[in-house]
């Protein structure tokens, strides 16, 4: 079946350092979705990509769709402490499900 | 507007008991799911449903049964509680197809002994 990889695991960070999230699919997807799980919360969606080289921005956030739509990455400029939790990506391939990378936690030291 | 309500939000159970985690939606979604949180596993598909009267497994089905008798509401019921369950436990839903965001109740979270 449909797996979809992400790295690093964990990572910590110095506030004000860039932070990056990979994601890799077995598979080609049709979409990627990316959310965000603020520590004891629950995940919330950020962005999704759907065209092959589709790059998008939220302020500080940049995602980027690779070419053969296998891979998603999502870059953080200049970190802030409001950036901590655990990014996931998540592959839909066919109509109904999404399979979600086991995510990277963020960690920040102010 | 409440979105995706999930109940209870802990939970102690002792091995071999069952109940039923109980998630509605007021916001007319046909997609249901359930996934479990883990450390190291990311989110894991237990059960979805794509309307009422409509279900069907996901990753990690096994001890889980769910029923969609209403668009609103999809519970999800542990049969007999194993240590194993002990976990996370996220009720979502969507609109319509795999495309469309999905929302997320605020977790349940499970500890059985």
């Amino acid at each position: 079946g449909q797996q979809v990889m992400q790295i690093p695991q964990y990572q910590h960070v110095q506030e004000g350092e860039d932070f990056t999230t990979y994601c890799n699919s077995s598979t080609t997807l049709s979409n990627i979705q990316w959310y965000k799980q603020r520590p004891g919360g629950h995940p919330v969606f950020l962005i999704q990509l759907v065209k092959s080289g589709e790059v998008k921005k939220q302020k500080r956030l940049t995602f980027q769709f690779g070419e053969a739509k296998k891979n998603s990455s999502l870059h953080i400029t200049a970190t802030q402490t409001t950036d901590v939790g655990t990014y996931f990506c998540a592959g839909i391939q066919g109509a109904q499900k999404l399979v979600f990378g086991q995510g990277t936690r963020l960690t920040i030291n102010p | 507007n409440a979105g995706v309500t999930q109940t209870p939000k802990f939970q102690v159970l002792k091995t071999g008991q069952s109940m039923t985690l109980q998630c509605a939606q007021d916001m007319n979604h046909e997609y249901m799911s359930w996934y479990r949180q883990d450390p190291g596993m990311g989110l894991r598909l237990i059960h979805y449903s794509v309307g009422a009267g409509i279900t069907d497994q996901g990753e990690v089905p096994n001890g889980y049964n769910v029923s969609r008798s209403t668009t609103e509401d999809f519970p999800l019921r542990l049969l007999s509680a194993a240590p194993s369950q002990t976990s996370v436990y996220f009720c979502a839903s969507r609109q319509g197809g795999s495309g469309n965001t999905i929302y997320f109740g605020e977790g349940s979270w499970l500890t059985v002994v």
